[in-house]
């Protein structure tokens, strides 16, 4: 599957460092999210776009910024993170943040904290 | 907000053999999704539920929608090696919430 791609797939990076994940959609989606993904514990929201405006922001530390050009872009961006921000993070879409429509994931970006 | 539980965490079976997965709300479900991850991969929709009561198939899986809307399983006749994976449910919180929870998953692994 094409349909949501992430770069990059893999990344370390050390507690100082800044660097920012991307995803892109070319499903024609309205809605895009962030999840983060750790080994004891479920997915977990982190951020909803529905026509590149935040509609939701489920307590995530500000170290997390978003960013949301257009409806097909979504980055977020890292700084100074933490060890236990080690996770795989993985982006999705749908055709709209409604209770209807299934999400579409990308591969995730598995990122390493050292 | 609404959570979903799913179980059991884990399940071993030999192939050939049948599985079942269970997701167990306390509210009641406006409707629920299933989705698969195969190992190092990301989650992949595999069906919806809306009405009470529904079951659909696909294959060799069956899904089912409680009465009440309160539960939902995911049934595996004879499980094959390309069945492994972990099966996640996921439900919206209700009105005005774009927050999709997904339950913890069951981990199927498949002994040839």
């Amino acid at each position: 599957e094409t349909g949501v791609t992430q770069t990059p797939r893999h990344l370390v990076m050390g507690m100082t460092n800044k660097k920012s994940l991307k995803c892109e959609q070319h499903l024609g989606h309205n809605a895009m999210y962030w999840y983060k993904q750790s080994a004891k514990k479920p997915l977990e929201l982190m951020f909803v776009y529905n026509f590149k405006e935040q509609t939701e922001n489920n307590s995530v530390p500000s170290r997390f910024s978003p960013e949301c050009p257009n409806s097909s872009h979504l980055f977020l961006h890292l700084h100074t993170l933490q060890p236990e921000d080690s996770a795989l993070y993985l982006c999705a879409s749908s055709h709209s943040p409604s209770a209807h429509y299934e999400q579409y994931f990308g591969p995730g970006t598995r990122l390493t904290v050292t | 907000g609404q959570q979903v539980m799913q179980i059991p965490q884990y399940q071993h079976v030999q192939e050939g053999e049948d599985f079942t997965t269970y997701c167990n709300s306390s509210t009641t479900l406006s409707n629920i999704q299933w989705y698969k991850q195969r190992p190092g991969g990301h989650p992949v929709f595999l069906i919806q539920l809306v009405k009470s009561g529904e079951v659909k198939k696909q294959k060799r899986l069956t899904f089912q929608f409680g009465e009440a809307k309160k539960n939902s399983s995911l049934h595996i006749t004879a499980t094959q090696t390309t069945d492994v994976g972990t099966y996640f449910c996921a439900a919206y919180s209700g009105a005005g919430s774009y927050q999709l929870t997904f339950g913890k998953g069951t981990k199927l692994s498949v002994i040839p």
